[in-house]
């Protein structure tokens, strides 16, 4: 079975920040990855799909990139908007990764 | 626009059988392959279940198979979650979720919280 291991656990940043987000495959993943946010109390959003297409609506500011077993989530600039706990997902297994926590200094 | 609202949930004694549903609207409901998603208290994501947009084919969690079952009804635009033998560690939030057509989960509901508890 698959597994998706994605690192750091919880990350701190300051507005205006750079923040990489690593999602690593046990075995290939092709592109086949999607990622999402969540914020307290609310379902996932959606963010980017087949690695790298962004949603609509979501801000330009988040990026994905990757392939096979390593994929990143970066957020150019990070906004206060921002804070919340990220998931990384592949889609034939429906698995997702543990999350990563982003907390705003 | 699209809406997914899940019910069903509450405080429920260990081995008892609750049915979730999620009602969908905004959306033709009988052209996607619906899923449900947990979270236990504090914990990340965890994939339950999936139903094909027909409700010809279906898939479950090794966690959950055998226990649970995933149906659907097109006619009312609704999904279910028949939990059955339901043990502590089911306690969750249990959120619906559409399929996309680029494969992400595009939509999601509020979820409903499951406390399995005596």
């Amino acid at each position: 079975d698959i597994q998706l291991t994605q690192s750091p656990s919880t990350l701190s940043a300051s507005v205006g920040d750079r923040v990489t987000i690593t999602c690593r495959a046990s075995q290939s993943v092709i592109t086949w990855l999607a990622w999402y946010q969540q914020k307290p109390g609310k379902g996932p959003k959606l963010l980017i799909s087949d690695t790298s297409t962004l949603e609509s609506g979501v801000p330009s500011r988040f990026s994905g990139s990757g392939s096979g077993t390593e994929f990143t989530l970066t957020i150019r600039s990070l906004q206060p908007d921002d804070s919340a706990t990220y998931y990384c997902q592949h889609y034939n297994s429906y698995l997702f990764g543990g999350g990563t926590k982003v907390e705003i200094k | 626009q699209v809406q997914l609202v899940e019910s069903g949930g509450g405080l429920v004694q260990p081995g008892r059988s609750p049915r979730l549903s999620c009602a969908a609207s905004g959306f033709t409901f009988s052209a996607y392959a619906m899923h449900w998603v947990r979270q236990a208290p504090g914990k990340g994501l965890e994939w339950v279940a999936v139903v094909a947009y027909d409700g010809s084919n279906k898939d479950y969690a090794d966690s959950v198979k055998g226990r649970f079952t995933i149906s659907r009804d097109n006619s009312k635009r609704t999904m279910y979650l028949q939990m059955n033998s339901l043990r502590a560690e089911d306690t969750a939030v249990y959120y619906c979720a559409r399929l996309g057509e680029k494969r992400g989960f595009d939509y999601w509901g509020q979820g409903t919280l499951v406390t399995v508890s005596s």
